[in-house]
């Protein structure tokens, strides 16, 4: 069974700074991951999706890799701004074409 | 704009007396999803259409029901809401595909519906 984990939970950094997000799922088999963001009491916003044959989608200042051998995606925040601030959730589409979600890392990012 | 909207925005219902939320949107997506979602955890998939084949999900409580009368257009009925169904409560739409290519496959969701039951 294909489990998400996302972990900090939550997430403290000074504006400025260039930080990383991780995702981790445990059975390979997926068909693409998905990178979301979420502003308090509001409904989730799609950043990238990754397919599985990718490694790799960039966004603006927002980079997302794969690596389907190791069970991990990043989604990386270049050059981070107070309105970056939101919970970042990642899911996976697994073989059953179920998607699988994270419980998702806290940002803030400090002014 | 394209877009899923949700109304109402927020819901307040007394113990045991039926809501619906509504969902509609103009992207013509083919696939429609409800998730719950409590504080600080995951969406929970409720049901999903696809087209007009309705998919539950197994441990889908049967107090929650749900309609799709047209490609735009869909609704959750909760028919008598306890305190534990309080929550935020998610439309999202997706066009099927082959995994990705041409935006297959990435959901579009709206900005919810927050449903306190007192």
């Amino acid at each position: 069974k294909q489990e998400v984990t996302q972990i900090p939970a939550a997430l403290s950094v000074p504006e400025g700074e260039n930080l990383v997000l991780n995702c981790s799922f445990t059975d390979s088999a997926i068909y693409n991951l998905q990178w979301f963001r979420q502003d308090p009491g509001k409904g989730l916003t799609s950043l990238l999706l990754i397919q599985s044959s990718q490694r790799e989608q960039t966004s603006g200042r927002l980079n997302a890799s794969l690596d389907k051998s190791s069970g991990r995606s990043t989604l990386y925040i270049a050059a981070s701004q107070p309105g970056d601030s939101a919970t970042y959730l990642c899911a996976a589409r697994d073989s059953n074409y179920q998607l699988i979600w994270g419980a998702g890392t806290k940002l803030i990012i400090k002014p | 704009d394209a877009m899923v909207i949700q109304n109402p925005r927020y819901q307040v219902t007394q113990f045991g007396k039926p809501v619906t939320l509504s969902c509609s949107q103009t992207l013509n997506h083919n696939v429609m999803y409800w998730y719950q979602q409590k504080s600080s955890q995951a969406p929970k998939l409720l049901f999903h259409y696809y087209d007009k084949d309705f998919n539950n999900e197994a441990d889908t409580p049967d107090n929650f029901q749900s309609r799709r009368p047209n490609t735009s257009f869909c609704f959750l009925d909760i028919r008598s809401p306890g305190l534990g169904d309080a929550a935020m409560y998610l439309c999202a739409t997706s066009r099927s595909g082959t995994s990705g290519r041409g935006g297959a496959n990435v959901l579009t969701f709206g900005a919810g519906s927050r449903l306190t039951v007192l």
